[in-house]
């Protein structure tokens, strides 16, 4: 049973560097979510996909930020100009279906460094 | 808007106490309520569910129930061990939304 699963795991990267992260969801699943956890600070949703369509996008998702979900598989979240503040856990979550009665599959997570 | 407030950590107990972590919620309409686990290392898993009112959620000798008129959604385990040390979050689920709590990291003694 494979779950959702995140590339790469660590990411250390200096001020102003773009980044890139990849997340392959469970195979079956419709839905696609981003969050970003702070240290100490539970996850907060950034956006989320069903399918290849970005239904919502969050405000804390600043124009330095974009995903895409191009053939509604695996999506990917960019971070161009890195800046200090961005350094947190990327988390991706799955599930197959919307509504507040399915729960999300989550990955492990993408920790990103700014030096 | 919405949101999720939960018991302040560290919370460090001996092997075989009773746990109750406070978790209450702001929501209008009626959100479903979830409590996820991360232990060390691993990603977040979803521990127990309740999707209504006065609905419990149980999983793994933990239980937590849905109370619409305190707001609450408490986790509860009568018997904890070394292994469910872990960092607990509360959260509600809306709109294609999960709003988390900021976590509560327990520590479990031998």
């Amino acid at each position: 049973d494979t779950g959702v699963s995140q590339d790469p795991r660590h990411k250390i990267t200096k001020r102003g560097q773009n980044v890139t992260f990849r997340c392959d969801p469970i195979s079956e699943h419709n839905r696609l979510y981003w969050y970003r956890q702070t240290l100490g600070q539970g996850p907060e949703f950034l956006t989320y996909f069903q399918n290849e369509a970005q239904l919502e996008k969050s405000r804390l998702l600043s124009d330095r930020f974009s995903a895409e979900r191009p053939k509604g598989s695996f999506s990917t979240l960019e971070i161009q100009r890195t800046e200090q503040g961005d350094s947190a856990m990327y988390l991706c979550a799955s599930s197959p279906g919307g509504g507040s009665n399915q729960p999300q599959h989550f990955g492990d997570g993408t920790r990103l460094s700014i030096l | 808007g919405d949101s999720v407030t939960q018991m302040e950590g560290p919370v460090t107990l001996s092997e075989e106490a009773f746990l109750t972590i406070n978790c209450t919620y702001t929501a209008t309409g009626y959100p479903s309520l979830f409590w996820y686990v991360q232990y060390p290392g691993e990603g977040l898993q979803l521990l127990l569910k309740a999707t209504k009112a006065d609905d419990k959620g149980s999983n793994k000798g933990f239980e937590a129930t849905y109370r619409k008129e305190t707001t609450s959604f408490h986790l509860e385990k009568g018997s904890v061990q070394v292994s469910d040390s872990a960092v607990y979050f509360c959260a509600l689920h809306r709109d294609d939304k999960i709003i988390f709590g900021k976590g509560t990291r327990l520590h479990i003694l031998p």
